[in-house]
């Protein structure tokens, strides 16, 4: 069975940092790409990050651009966001999602598995 | 503001036929493939349907995707009560280089 577990989601003070991981298993983790996606409470999806199986490509949205990493570790079936300069406007829930493809960016691609999300509350 | 456009609300009776619409530009849904996600109240978003008309093992045939041009649908046929939840269309945009969504649409089952 399929599964990506979000973890490391929290309360943080504004300009502090946080590190968010995904940890997959029941599929050949490294065969996919990767991407996290977040949703503001009572608002809508955004993409927010998304990494190639083998950690060649990533491309981030505009609004997180500078701030946040993603990465990977193919041997440890684990995705991570590395989320720095953290502002209000950042309070989300924090998906991660499978890709069907190896490649983020492929047009053809769609996330088919998602898992519950990790809450982040950047407030003072 | 999302880059591609739903309408926020749509609603039906049991048994009727709903459509969902998701407007783009040449730079999104008029020259990639369009997916689409359910997210019931309190879950996760679930893929619905890809590739524009695609649906993943297990989505009922209730269940159809449609593309022309810039513009996609989603269509719901035989509503019920378990179809009430926020419907989200997705492309990749070349312009942008990254995945865009539309802002999601909360389907009410009357």
């Amino acid at each position: 069975e399929v599964q990506v577990v979000e973890s490391g989601g929290g309360l943080v003070q504004p300009g502090r940092s946080l590190r968010l991981s995904c940890a997959a298993s029941g599929f050949t983790f490294d065969d996919y790409a990767m991407h996290w996606v977040r949703q503001a409470p009572g608002k809508g999806l955004e993409w927010v990050s998304g990494i190639s199986w083998n950690s060649g490509g990533t491309g981030y949205a505009d609004s997180v651009k500078g701030r946040f990493t993603i990465s990977r570790d193919n041997a440890k079936n684990s995705l991570y966001l590395q989320m720095n300069s953290l502002r209000a406007e950042d309070t989300a829930f924090y998906y991660c999602a499978k890709d069907n493809h190896p490649y983020y960016y492929d047009s053809s691609a769609y996330w088919d598995y998602w898992g519950q999300g990790t809450l982040v509350t950047v407030s003072s | 503001q999302s880059v591609l456009t739903q309408p926020p609300s749509a609603s039906g009776t049991p048994g009727q036929r709903v459509t969902i619409s998701c407007s783009g530009s040449s730079s999104n849904i008029g020259s990639n493939y369009v997916s689409w996600y359910q997210q019931l109240p309190g879950t996760a978003p679930k893929l619905l349907i890809y590739r524009n008309n695609q649906r993943p093992s297990g989505v009922p045939d209730r269940f159809s995707g449609s593309k022309s041009g810039t513009s996609a649908s989603l269509a719901i046929s035989g509503l019920r009560s378990e179809d009430e939840a926020d419907y989200y269309c997705a492309a990749w945009d070349d312009s942008l280089s990254g995945w865009v969504f539309g802002g999601g649409t909360k389907l009410t089952v009357l």
